[in-house]
C-alpha cells in the first residue's frame, strides 16, 4: 500500500512564525498535493507539484510556499503564520488510476 | 454554481436500510468521479470510482452516473453504524490531475 506520512499530527505556533509542514510518499509517484480543509469550505487545494522543483499554484496559494527538491518529499510553508491559517492540512499523492492517497493530516493551530 | 455539490446532511437512515447520497457537478466535460468516505478527525479515503454511464458495484456499495444529468450519487446497502461518516464526492478539473471536492454529506447510521 502506498504510504503519505505527514509528519505533525497536531501543531501550535504563534502568529508570525514561519511554519513548515512536511509530507513524505514511498511509492515513487510524481503528483503530490497540499490541500486545507475547514467546516463548511471542504477542501481546497494550495499548491501541487508535479515533478521534483515543479510548483503550481492551486486555489488559495497565497500566504504558502512550497518546496520540492526530492521525488519523495513535498512541504508546504507558511511564510509568516496567520489565525486565518488554522485549519487541518493534508497531503496527497496520486496513483495510477485517479486514486488520491491522503496523509494523516496535520491539525495546524496557530495562536 | 459550485463545481461539485453535495447536500451537507445530516442524512440520519436506521441500521439495515439504503443510505442514498448524492453529488451533482457543473463540468459537462467530466469523465471520472470519486467518493471518498471521512471518518471524525481522519483522512479522506477512495472507496468508488465510476467512469461511465450507469452503475458500479463494490460489495455493499453502488455508485451511480447519469452523465446527462450531471449527478452522480453513492448508495451504501444494509447500512452498519461503522459506515457513519462523511462523503465527499471528487471530480477532477479538466485536462488536470487535480480532483475538485464536494463539501461532503455527513451520514448518520444510528441502531
Amino acid at each position: 500500500d502506498v504510504k503519505v506520512t505527514q509528519s505533525s499530527r497536531y501543531l501550535v505556533k504563534r502568529t508570525g512564525e514561519k511554519v513548515f509542514l512536511e509530507c513524505v510518499q514511498d511509492m515513487d509517484h510524481e503528483n503530490m498535493f497540499w490541500y486545507r480543509q475547514d467546516p463548511g469550505l471542504g477542501l481546497r487545494l494550495i499548491y501541487f507539484s508535479y515533478d521534483v522543483k515543479m510548483k503550481e499554484k492551486g486555489d488559495i496559494p497565497e500566504g504558502y510556499s512550497v518546496s520540492r527538491e526530492k521525488k519523495e518529499r513535498f512541504s508546504l510553508i507558511l511564510e509568516s503564520a496567520s489565525t486565518n491559517q488554522t485549519s487541518m492540512y493534508l497531503c496527497a499523492t496520486l496513483g495510477f488510476s485517479y486514486g488520491y492517497t491522503f496523509g494523516s493530516g496535520t491539525r495546524l493551530t496557530v495562536v | 454554481q459550485k463545481e461539485v455539490e453535495q447536500n451537507s446532511g445530516p442524512l440520519s437512515v436506521p441500521e439495515g436500510a439504503i443510505a442514498s447520497l448524492n453529488c451533482t457537478y457543473s463540468d459537462r466535460g467530466s469523465q471520472s468521479f470519486f467518493w471518498y468516505r471521512q471518518y471524525s478527525g481522519k483522512s479522506p479515503e477512495l472507496i468508488m470510482s465510476i467512469y461511465s454511464n450507469g452503475d458500479k458495484e463494490d460489495g455493499r456499495f453502488t455508485a451511480q452516473l447519469n452523465k446527462a444529468s450531471q449527478y452522480v450519487s453513492l448508495l451504501i446497502r444494509d447500512s452498519q453504524p461503522s459506515d457513519s461518516a462523511t462523503y465527499l464526492c471528487a471530480v477532477p478539473t479538466r485536462n488536470t490531475d487535480k480532483l475538485i471536492f464536494g463539501t461532503g454529506t455527513r451520514l448518520q447510521v444510528f441502531p
